[in-house]
Protein backbone atom coordinates (compact mmCIF):
# COMPACT_ATOMS: atom_id res chain seq x y z
CA UNK A 1 0.00 0.00 0.00
CA UNK A 2 1.17 3.53 -0.84
CA UNK A 3 1.62 5.73 2.32
CA UNK A 4 2.27 9.40 2.57
CA UNK A 5 3.52 10.86 6.00
CA UNK A 6 3.49 14.24 7.22
CA UNK A 7 4.73 14.27 10.20
CA UNK A 8 4.90 18.30 10.87
CA UNK A 9 1.30 19.02 12.08
CA UNK A 10 1.97 22.38 12.54
CA UNK A 11 5.00 24.73 11.75
CA UNK A 12 5.51 28.72 13.38
CA UNK A 13 7.88 30.81 12.50
CA UNK A 14 9.08 34.55 12.03
CA UNK A 15 8.94 36.12 8.64
CA UNK A 16 12.66 35.70 6.98
CA UNK A 17 13.84 32.56 8.44
CA UNK A 18 13.94 29.36 6.73
CA UNK A 19 11.64 26.62 7.39
CA UNK A 20 11.67 22.98 6.09
CA UNK A 21 8.87 20.72 5.55
CA UNK A 22 9.31 17.33 6.00
CA UNK A 23 7.41 14.45 3.66
CA UNK A 24 8.34 10.91 3.78
CA UNK A 25 6.21 8.13 1.70
CA UNK A 26 6.32 4.23 1.56
CA UNK A 27 5.87 2.29 -1.73
CA UNK A 28 6.79 -0.72 -3.04
CA UNK A 29 6.85 0.59 -7.00
CA UNK A 30 10.19 1.33 -8.30
CA UNK A 31 8.40 4.40 -10.76
CA UNK A 32 6.64 7.09 -8.98
CA UNK A 33 5.98 10.57 -8.87
CA UNK A 34 6.13 12.80 -6.01
CA UNK A 35 3.91 16.48 -5.66
CA UNK A 36 3.70 19.46 -3.50
CA UNK A 37 0.35 21.27 -3.49
CA UNK A 38 -0.16 24.70 -1.39
CA UNK A 39 -3.47 24.76 0.23
CA UNK A 40 -3.90 28.97 1.32
CA UNK A 41 -6.36 30.40 3.81
CA UNK A 42 -8.87 30.88 0.17
CA UNK A 43 -8.86 26.98 0.42
CA UNK A 44 -7.72 26.83 -3.42
CA UNK A 45 -4.72 23.91 -3.95
CA UNK A 46 -2.35 25.06 -5.65
CA UNK A 47 -0.11 22.77 -7.54
CA UNK A 48 3.82 23.22 -6.66
CA UNK A 49 5.65 20.72 -8.01
CA UNK A 50 6.00 17.10 -9.66
CA UNK A 51 9.26 14.81 -9.19
CA UNK A 52 9.77 11.77 -11.05
CA UNK A 53 11.30 8.88 -8.79
CA UNK A 54 13.64 8.45 -11.52
CA UNK A 55 15.42 11.77 -11.11
CA UNK A 56 16.86 12.92 -7.65
CA UNK A 57 18.19 16.18 -8.74
CA UNK A 58 17.24 18.61 -5.99
CA UNK A 59 15.06 21.40 -7.57
CA UNK A 60 15.12 25.10 -6.54
CA UNK A 61 12.26 27.83 -7.67
CA UNK A 62 12.75 31.11 -6.37
CA UNK A 63 12.84 30.57 -2.51
CA UNK A 64 11.54 27.49 -2.84
CA UNK A 65 13.69 24.37 -2.88
CA UNK A 66 12.86 20.60 -2.82
CA UNK A 67 15.07 17.79 -2.08
CA UNK A 68 14.60 14.02 -3.19
CA UNK A 69 16.32 11.27 -1.16
CA UNK A 70 15.46 7.91 -2.67
CA UNK A 71 17.39 6.25 -0.09
CA UNK A 72 15.27 7.58 2.94
CA UNK A 73 12.03 7.90 0.52
CA UNK A 74 11.80 11.62 1.48
CA UNK A 75 10.71 14.57 -0.10
CA UNK A 76 11.37 17.93 1.49
CA UNK A 77 10.46 21.18 0.73
CA UNK A 78 12.17 24.09 1.60
CA UNK A 79 11.21 28.04 1.88
CA UNK A 80 14.59 30.31 2.26
CA UNK A 81 13.71 33.48 3.70
CA UNK A 82 9.99 32.92 4.48
CA UNK A 83 7.35 35.24 4.14
CA UNK A 84 3.67 36.47 5.40
CA UNK A 85 2.14 35.10 2.31
CA UNK A 86 3.68 32.09 2.65
CA UNK A 87 1.41 30.71 5.54
CA UNK A 88 -0.65 28.03 4.27
CA UNK A 89 -1.67 24.44 4.40
CA UNK A 90 0.95 22.00 2.73
CA UNK A 91 0.64 18.85 1.14
CA UNK A 92 2.79 16.01 -0.09
CA UNK A 93 1.20 13.52 -2.46
CA UNK A 94 2.46 10.16 -4.32
CA UNK A 95 1.25 8.90 -7.38
CA UNK A 96 2.02 5.31 -9.14
CA UNK A 97 3.09 5.02 -12.69
CA UNK A 98 0.21 3.90 -14.36
CA UNK A 99 -2.15 4.89 -11.84
CA UNK A 100 -3.89 8.85 -11.64
CA UNK A 101 -4.61 8.57 -7.91
CA UNK A 102 -2.84 10.73 -5.93
CA UNK A 103 -2.62 10.04 -1.92
CA UNK A 104 -2.13 12.90 -0.21
CA UNK A 105 -0.42 13.50 3.16
CA UNK A 106 -1.95 14.82 6.14
CA UNK A 107 -0.88 18.07 5.51
CA UNK A 108 1.52 20.95 7.01
CA UNK A 109 0.28 24.33 8.64
CA UNK A 110 2.71 26.40 7.95
CA UNK A 111 2.34 30.06 9.79
CA UNK A 112 4.99 32.85 9.01
CA UNK A 113 4.53 35.57 11.59
CA UNK A 114 5.53 39.19 11.28
CA UNK B 1 -7.35 30.85 -18.75
CA UNK B 2 -9.83 29.64 -16.81
CA UNK B 3 -9.43 27.37 -14.20
CA UNK B 4 -11.39 24.42 -12.68
CA UNK B 5 -15.13 26.06 -11.80
CA UNK B 6 -16.86 24.64 -9.02
CA UNK B 7 -20.27 25.79 -7.45
CA UNK B 8 -21.47 26.50 -5.33
CA UNK B 9 -18.88 27.72 -3.39
CA UNK B 10 -20.82 26.91 -0.24
CA UNK B 11 -24.05 25.20 0.57
CA UNK B 12 -25.90 24.59 3.74
CA UNK B 13 -28.65 22.34 4.01
CA UNK B 14 -30.78 19.99 6.42
CA UNK B 15 -29.96 16.39 7.38
CA UNK B 16 -32.29 14.08 4.83
CA UNK B 17 -32.23 16.49 1.36
CA UNK B 18 -30.46 16.19 -1.86
CA UNK B 19 -27.50 18.12 -2.27
CA UNK B 20 -25.69 18.46 -6.15
CA UNK B 21 -22.21 19.47 -6.74
CA UNK B 22 -21.21 20.34 -9.72
CA UNK B 23 -17.77 21.13 -11.48
CA UNK B 24 -16.54 22.46 -15.18
CA UNK B 25 -13.20 20.96 -15.69
CA UNK B 26 -10.16 23.07 -17.80
CA UNK B 27 -11.12 22.95 -21.29
CA UNK B 28 -9.39 19.80 -22.77
CA UNK B 29 -8.38 18.02 -20.19
CA UNK B 30 -8.74 13.61 -19.90
CA UNK B 31 -9.06 13.42 -16.55
CA UNK B 32 -11.98 14.57 -13.72
CA UNK B 33 -11.53 13.77 -10.23
CA UNK B 34 -13.84 14.27 -6.99
CA UNK B 35 -12.24 14.43 -3.69
CA UNK B 36 -13.25 15.11 -0.20
CA UNK B 37 -11.20 16.82 2.56
CA UNK B 38 -12.07 16.29 6.30
CA UNK B 39 -10.19 17.34 9.48
CA UNK B 40 -10.53 13.49 10.26
CA UNK B 41 -9.27 11.92 6.97
CA UNK B 42 -7.57 14.53 5.18
CA UNK B 43 -8.02 14.38 1.15
CA UNK B 44 -9.35 10.97 -0.16
CA UNK B 45 -10.19 10.65 -3.97
CA UNK B 46 -14.06 9.56 -4.17
CA UNK B 47 -14.09 9.07 -7.42
CA UNK B 48 -12.30 10.14 -10.89
CA UNK B 49 -13.36 9.80 -14.81
CA UNK B 50 -11.54 9.22 -17.88
CA UNK B 51 -13.17 10.73 -21.26
CA UNK B 52 -16.56 11.02 -19.50
CA UNK B 53 -15.95 7.60 -18.09
CA UNK B 54 -15.53 6.45 -14.08
CA UNK B 55 -12.51 4.45 -13.69
CA UNK B 56 -12.36 4.18 -10.39
CA UNK B 57 -15.42 4.61 -7.96
CA UNK B 58 -13.56 2.87 -4.91
CA UNK B 59 -13.70 5.92 -2.66
CA UNK B 60 -17.52 6.77 -3.00
CA UNK B 61 -18.31 6.61 0.95
CA UNK B 62 -21.71 4.60 -0.31
CA UNK B 63 -24.55 4.42 -1.93
CA UNK B 64 -26.05 7.68 -1.28
CA UNK B 65 -23.34 9.19 -3.25
CA UNK B 66 -23.20 9.21 -6.93
CA UNK B 67 -21.34 10.98 -9.73
CA UNK B 68 -22.11 11.83 -13.32
CA UNK B 69 -20.14 13.07 -16.42
CA UNK B 70 -22.44 13.45 -18.90
CA UNK B 71 -20.38 15.42 -21.74
CA UNK B 72 -16.68 17.01 -21.38
CA UNK B 73 -17.13 20.18 -19.86
CA UNK B 74 -19.23 19.05 -16.72
CA UNK B 75 -19.62 17.05 -14.10
CA UNK B 76 -21.99 16.55 -10.48
CA UNK B 77 -21.67 14.99 -7.44
CA UNK B 78 -24.73 14.01 -5.80
CA UNK B 79 -25.57 13.29 -2.76
CA UNK B 80 -28.89 11.77 -1.51
CA UNK B 81 -30.23 11.48 1.46
CA UNK B 82 -27.25 13.67 2.96
CA UNK B 83 -26.29 13.21 6.31
CA UNK B 84 -24.14 15.85 9.03
CA UNK B 85 -20.71 13.71 8.72
CA UNK B 86 -21.01 14.38 4.93
CA UNK B 87 -19.66 17.85 5.99
CA UNK B 88 -16.59 18.39 4.42
CA UNK B 89 -15.23 20.07 1.69
CA UNK B 90 -15.48 18.50 -1.87
CA UNK B 91 -13.16 19.46 -4.14
CA UNK B 92 -13.15 18.88 -8.15
CA UNK B 93 -9.56 18.59 -10.30
CA UNK B 94 -8.62 18.09 -13.96
CA UNK B 95 -5.67 16.89 -15.74
CA UNK B 96 -4.44 16.33 -19.09
CA UNK B 97 -3.34 12.50 -19.64
CA UNK B 98 0.53 11.31 -18.76
CA UNK B 99 2.20 12.75 -16.00
CA UNK B 100 0.28 16.13 -16.10
CA UNK B 101 -0.69 17.46 -12.98
CA UNK B 102 -3.68 17.56 -11.36
CA UNK B 103 -5.40 21.17 -10.97
CA UNK B 104 -7.93 21.46 -8.72
CA UNK B 105 -11.21 24.22 -8.23
CA UNK B 106 -11.75 26.56 -5.11
CA UNK B 107 -14.21 23.71 -3.56
CA UNK B 108 -17.74 23.26 -2.30
CA UNK B 109 -17.64 23.96 1.63
CA UNK B 110 -21.09 21.43 2.65
CA UNK B 111 -22.52 21.70 5.58
CA UNK B 112 -25.17 18.98 6.83
CA UNK B 113 -27.26 20.02 9.63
Amino acid sequence: AQKVTQAQTEISVVEKEDVTLDCVYETRDTTYYLFWYKQPPSGELVFLIRRNSFDEQNEISGRYSWNFQKSTSSFNFTITASQVVDSAVYFCALRLQGAQKLVFGQGTRLTINP
Amino acid sequence: DAGVIQSPRHEVTEMGQEVTLRCKPISGHDYLFWYRQTMMRGLELLIYFNNNVPIDDSGMPEDRFSAKMPNASFSTLKIQPSEPRDSAVYFCASSLAGLQPQHFGDGTRLSIL
